[in-house]
């Protein structure tokens, strides 16, 4: 079974960091570029970043850019998003999802981020 | 940044009946065009892609259609595990973009 498990998720205080990692199971990690996509409550989805198969390229939101970092470790089968300098509007919770030259199949269950003091 | 507009915002209909969901796309997205259902406190799901292209699993009465800039989900005889929140998204150009939903509910 095709499966993406996100772990990470909590509350902190704005300027904060945290670190959100994506286990993969089911499929070749390692051949799909792989998204972060984060969802506010009540609203609909926002794309946030990508990397490709070697974690060489990478795309970020504007709404991240210098604060996000994405990174795969292809050995462990496993997405990472490293967030500095949080701020109360990227509250939400964060899906990683599988790319399919860009929908997406399947989605994690999601870990829920809460920036607030 | 492709703008994408759903509607309706809610759509009440009776178990049994059709439903049809719009997407609008604010520029040509040609059909790099899904279409996801969300349940309350559940990850999205994808149903169509490439505009009219179901998803492995999907069930036949869902249908996607429309290309260019004007969508349509339709769901034939709706089914009580039907009633959810329905987006479009568009993955024709960076930064990839959805719509913000369509509730269908029970009427």
């Amino acid at each position: 079974e095709v499966q993406l498990v996100e772990s990470g998720g909590g509350l902190v205080q704005p300027g904060g960091s945290l670190r959100l990692s994506c286990a993969a199971s089911g499929f070749t990690f390692a051949n799909h570029w792989m998204h972060w996509v984060r969802q506010a409550p009540g609203r609909g989805p926002v794309w946030v970043s990508l990397t490709n198969t070697d974690g060489s390229i990478s795309t970020y939101a504007e709404s991240v850019k210098g604060r996000f970092t994405i990174s795969r470790d292809n050995a462990k089968n496993t997405l990472y998003l490293q967030m500095n300098s949080l701020r109360a509007e990227d509250t939400a919770v964060y899906y990683c999802a599988r790319s399919f030259g860009g929908y997406y199949d399947p989605w994690g269950q999601g870990t829920l981020v809460t920036v607030s003091s | 940044e492709i703008v994408m507009t759903q509607s309706p915002a809610t759509l009440s209909v009776s178990p049994g009946e059709g439903a049809t969901l719009s997407c609008r796309a604010s520029q040509t997205v040609t059909t790099n065009l899904a279409w996801y259902q969300q349940k309350p406190g559940q990850a999205p799901r994808l149903l169509i892609f490439g505009a009219s292209t179901r998803a492995t699993g999907v069930p036949a009465r869902f249908s996607g259609s429309g290309s260019g800039t004007e969508f349509t989900l339709t769901i034939s005889s709706l089914q009580s595990e039907d009633f959810a929140v329905y987006y479009c998204q568009q993955y024709n150009e960076w930064p990839f973009s959805f719509g913000q939903g369509t509730t269908l509910e029970i009427k």
